[in-house]
C-alpha cells in the first residue's frame, strides 16, 4: 500500500511560469514533509520541508503547503528555471519515524525554453 | 562542510555473492539511514542507525544487514546477492534521526548483480 502517492509521473512547464507538484499521503501519523530533487546518477538534494504544525513554508522561490485535512502537499517553484528540470520526490516521516522516510514515486519536471 | 560520502560509487558482483557498501555521514550527524532505489519499487527505507544501534528496520529480508562505528560511519551488507539486489543504494545522515529532521543524501552506490 502506497502511503505517499505522486499522481503526476511528469510535468511540463514553460520557462518563468509557475510548477506545482503535488502529493498525497494516506498515513495521519506523517508529522514532517520534505522535498527532495533528484537528478540521474546523483543522491536526491533537500529542497525544503514542513511540520504538520504549520501550512506553509517558503524558501527563496520554492514554497511548500501542507493541507491535513485533505492529507494533500504542494510544492510550487516560482519562478521555474532550466535547472530546475529533474526528479522530485515527495516524502513523509512521523509515528516516531517507525519507518524513515517513507517516499513517493517521484515527478519528472521538465523546463522548457 | 563535507556532505555524505559514499564508497564504492559503482560496482559490480555475481550472484550468491556478499557486498559491503561504506557511508561517512556529515560531521557532527549520529543518524545514519539506508534506502534502496529501483525503477520498479521507487525508494524504499532499508534501516536506521543512531549512537551505533539500529533504531528502526523496513521491509528487507534478514539478508541486508548494517552497522555502525563510534565515529558515526556506517556500513550496510547483503549477503548472497539476487539479480533484484541490483539497484541504487543510498545513505543518508542527520543529527537526531530520521523523524521530524531533515535528511542529506550521499551520492549512491550502484550495484549490479549479474
Amino acid at each position: 500500500d502506497q502511503q505517499v502517492k505522486q499522481n503526476s509521473p511528469s510535468l511540463s512547464v514553460q520557462e518563468g511560469r509557475i510548477s506545482i507538484l503535488n502529493c498525497d499521503y494516506t498515513n495521519s501519523m506523517f508529522d514532517y514533509f520534505l522535498w527532495y530533487k533528484k537528478y540521474p546518477a546523483e543522491g536526491p538534494t533537500f529542497l525544503i520541508s514542513i511540520s504538520s504544525i504549520k501550512d506553509k513554508n517558503e524558501d527563496g522561490r520554492f514554497t511548500v503547503f501542507l493541507n491535513k485535512s485533505a492529507k494533500h502537499l504542494s510544492l510550487h517553484i516560482v519562478p521555474s528555471q532550466p535547472g530546475d528540470s529533474a526528479v522530485y520526490f515527495c516524502a513523509a516521516s512521523g509515528g516516531g519515524g517507525a519507518d524513515g522516510l517513507t517516499f513517493g514515486k517521484g515527478t519528472h519536471l521538465i523546463i522548457q525554453p | 562542510k563535507a556532505g555524505v560520502t559514499q564508497t564504492p560509487r559503482y560496482l559490480i558482483k555475481t550472484r550468491g555473492q556478499q557486498v559491503t557498501l561504506s557511508c561517512s555521514p556529515i560531521s557532527g550527524h549520529r543518524s545514519v539511514s539506508w534506502y534502496q532505489q529501483t525503477p520498479g519499487q521507487g525508494l524504499q527505507f532499508l534501516f536506521e542507525y543512531f549512537s551505533e544501534t539500529q533504531r528502526n528496520k523496513g521491509n528487507f529480508p534478514g539478508r541486508f544487514s548494517g552497522r555502525q562505528f563510534s565515529n558515526s560511519r556506517s556500513e550496510m551488507n547483503v549477503s548472497t546477492l539476487e539479480l533484484g539486489d541490483s539497484a541504487l543504494y543510498l545513505c543518508a545522515s542527520s543529527t537526531r534521526g530520521v523523524s521530524g529532521n531533515t535528511i542529506y543524501f550521499g551520492e549512491g552506490s550502484w550495484l549490479t548483480v549479474v
